[in-house]
């Protein structure tokens, strides 16, 4: 089945630590994004790739970092640099660059540093 | 820049009957699309539907539908024949061609009653 894995689905982390979030998707889509939402509120970006080895920061990429070495792959660490990390991550893929095609999201991973 | 709005943050429905949540958009540009996701308690988020700006005619899919109203730049979501699984939160969003993110609303959580 086609579709984006996001893993671990619970991650608990101390504080100071820098942690990596791991998405895959085999729709043989260009376009990866990683989104956070916070508690009742809508998604933000985070980082978006367009494609391999190229990758921008979204609305709120201070103390995220992202790599896109394959076109399956776009992993997302959380470093210690970033204020609040406690948040639920989720990434999605679209087919095309830059177009209207909806976004296809993974089930998420729910980040808790304490 | 875009913003979407979503003015209800919660609502009760009769199982059975239809629902009907709000959505407005603030948008410059011309060409733009319109999606609504259904978010459940397990976090994952579930495309529902899309519309395009220069599409005719309303979305639908299968009991969803899109009340567009490109001149009240409006977006509204009616779901027919509310079911318990329908119980969820529902985002609308916006995307821009060439732009490389979904703009979302706050959200509007639907609780369906037996």
């Amino acid at each position: 089945d086609g579709g984006i894995t996001q893993s671990p689905k619970y991650l608990f982390r101390k504080e100071g630590q820098n942690v990596t979030l791991s998405c895959e998707q085999n729709l043989n889509h260009d376009a990866m994004y990683w989104y956070r939402q916070d508690p009742g509120q809508g998604l933000r970006l985070i980082y978006y790739s367009q494609i391999v080895n190229d990758f921008q920061k979204g609305d709120i990429a201070e103390g995220y970092s992202v790599s896109r070495e394959k076109k399956e792959s776009f992993p997302l660490t959380v470093t210690s640099a970033q204020k609040n990390p406690t948040a639920f991550y989720l990434c999605a893929s679209s087919g095309r660059q830059g177009g209207l095609d909806e976004q296809y999201f993974g089930p998420g991973t729910r980040l808790t540093v304490t | 820049a875009q913003k979407i709005t979503q003015t209800q943050p919660g609502m009760f429905v009769q199982e059975k009957e239809a629902v009907t949540l709000d959505c407005t958009y603030d948008t410059s540009d011309q060409s733009y699309g319109l999606f609504w996701y259904k978010q459940p308690s397990s976090g994952e988020m579930i495309f529902l539907i899309y519309q395009g700006s220069y599409d005719e005619q309303n979305a639908t899919e299968g009991r969803y539908s899109l009340n567009f109203q490109k001149a009240r730049k409006s977006a509204n979501l009616v779901i027919s024949a509310s079911q318990l699984g329908d119980s969820a939160m529902y985002f609308c969003a916006m995307i821009l061609p060439g732009d490389n993110k979904l703009t979302f609303g706050g959200g509007t959580r639907v609780l369906v009653k037996p």
